[in-house]
């Protein structure tokens, strides 16, 4: 079975600029995770959405993150304009919502703002 | 104070070792008790999921719960290289409002030498 899959994988560009990371869920799951990775913070939950609408973004830094799920098979999150301390691995993870389903990570996209 | 506490390591061990992985909590209200794998460079994966107080087993591994000392632990026997990764404690309050925010610990970095 595909697992949760993330593109692109690597991505570096120069402060400024804008950044779009893509998530596709595994087929039939209804909930979707946003997380970024660092060594100082550890792995943070940023928006949480439930049937393609979020529910929870506490978690999102500020104004300059965004994130949309136009469809239950695709998401994105989107920085802009994009900073150095933004520099983390974003995860995606899905899950079907309910019982004791567990979460399903992506391989994650590593970021590298300049 | 963090809500889960965790040992970042690294911890290093001899092949065939018993290995003890531990991580503290604050919030009472936590239910659900995970523990992830995480190899270099890819996402969390599931390893044990656990609910309430006790004790699970799968193969080498098993998890402990003491919801009276908010201390939880994952026991790794006859470890072996493929063992070393980064594991991550997780835990929740459950799936109230129909959403099951995890909350993660630093994570615990394990080599395993032969």
């Amino acid at each position: 079975d595909a697992g949760v899959i993330q593109s692109p994988r690597h991505e570096v560009t120069e402060m400024g600029q804008e950044v779009t990371l893509r998530c596709k869920p595994i087929s039939g799951h209804n909930s979707l995770f946003w997380y970024r990775q660092t060594m100082m913070r550890g792995l943070e939950l940023l928006i949480y959405f439930n049937n393609n609408v979020p529910i929870d973004d506490s978690g999102m830094p500020e104004d300059r993150f965004s994130a949309k799920m136009p469809n239950a098979s695709f998401s994105t999150l989107k920085i802009q304009p994009s900073e150095p301390r933004d520099s983390a691995v974003y995860f995606c993870a899905s899950t079907l919502l309910g019982g004791d389903q567990p979460q399903h990570f992506g391989d994650g996209t590593r970021l590298s703002i300049l | 104070q963090k809500e889960v506490e965790q040992d970042p390591g690294p911890l290093s061990v001899p092949e065939g070792a018993i290995v003890s992985l531990n991580c503290t909590y604050s919030n009472s209200a936590f239910q659900y008790f995970m523990w992830y794998r995480q190899y270099s460079r890819k996402g969390p994966e599931l390893l044990m999921y656990t609910y309430s107080s006790g004790n699970k087993e799968d193969g080498r591994f098993t998890a402990q719960v003491d919801k009276s000392s908010k201390y939880i632990s994952l026991f790794i026997r006859d470890s072996q290289p493929s063992d070393s990764a980064t594991y991550l404690c997780a835990m929740s309050r459950g799936i109230s409002g129909g959403y099951n925010k995890l909350i993660f610990g630093a994570g615990t970095r394990l080599a395993v030498h032969p």
